[in-house]
């Protein structure tokens, strides 16, 4: 039972457009959400996140926003740059019940910038 | 210098044998946690702990068991490898102390496993 679904194995832009990353989850029990990126050889390295009382977070050319009634959540980065090209990770948390250590992952997006 | 070190960065074996795989941070986290990556299956949590006390399950335990030596160090071992445990292990840790806690996790660059 996959609790958050990425459903784009793979994306791919062109420089200076907008990357738009997608996640769907299941739990209506996750309340904080964190969006990390990948490269190879490398961890996974924290991007951004957002607490389920916002709807959007920003942090210079990357936003999150998150749908509470559609259970959705997205990443825009504006403009794309090469060096954005990675896997993209979207991981959602619950901070009740005890489980607030748990991160649940999605299986990832490629992302690729073409120059 | 890295905050979060894993070693071995890649190790191949023989099913049969015992594995530990070691990570050390410098973060000053009291939090800690053992990940494993398969292709197409995102990163699934096999240990996690609190503090040097604390050592919980997580959704794969099975096979692989964990020493919290100190703070800053937290090991994984495989006591009999088996080929299905090839993939590629992530540490990382987080703050936050025992209460609930929004700060994310930071990764160490991962060992890449294989066992033949």
């Amino acid at each position: 039972d996959q609790q958050v679904k990425q459903n784009s194995p793979s994306l791919s832009v062109q420089e200076g457009r907008i990357s738009i990353l997608n996640c769907d989850y299941t739990n209506s029990m996750f309340d904080y959400f964190l969006w990390y990126k990948k490269y190879p050889a490398e961890g996974p390295t924290f991007l951004i996140s957002i607490s389920s009382i916002k709807d959007k977070n920003e942090d210079g050319r990357f936003t999150v926003f998150l749908n509470k009634s559609a259970k959705h959540l997205s990443l825009h980065i504006v403009p794309s740059q090469p060096g954005d090209s990675a896997v993209y990770f979207c991981a959602a948390k619950a901070n009740s019940g005890g489980s607030n250590y748990k991160l649940t992952f999605g299986k990832g997006t490629l992302l690729t910038v073409n120059p | 210098d890295a905050d979060v070190t894993q070693t071995p960065r890649n190790r191949i074996t023989k099913t049969g044998k015992r594995i530990m795989l070691e990570c050390s941070q410098t973060k000053g986290h009291d939090r800690m946690y053992w990940y494993r990556q398969d292709p197409g299956l995102g990163l699934r949590l096999i240990y996690y702990s609190f503090d040097v006390k604390d050592i919980n399950k997580g959704e794969i335990s099975d096979g692989y068991s964990v020493s919290r030596q100190a703070q800053a160090k937290f090991s994984l071992s495989l006591e009999s490898a088996i080929p299905n445990q090839t993939a590629l292990y992530f540490c990382a840790t987080s703050g936050g102390g025992g209460a609930p806690s929004n700060q994310p996790q930071h990764f160490g660059d991962g060992t890449r496993l294989s066992i033949l």
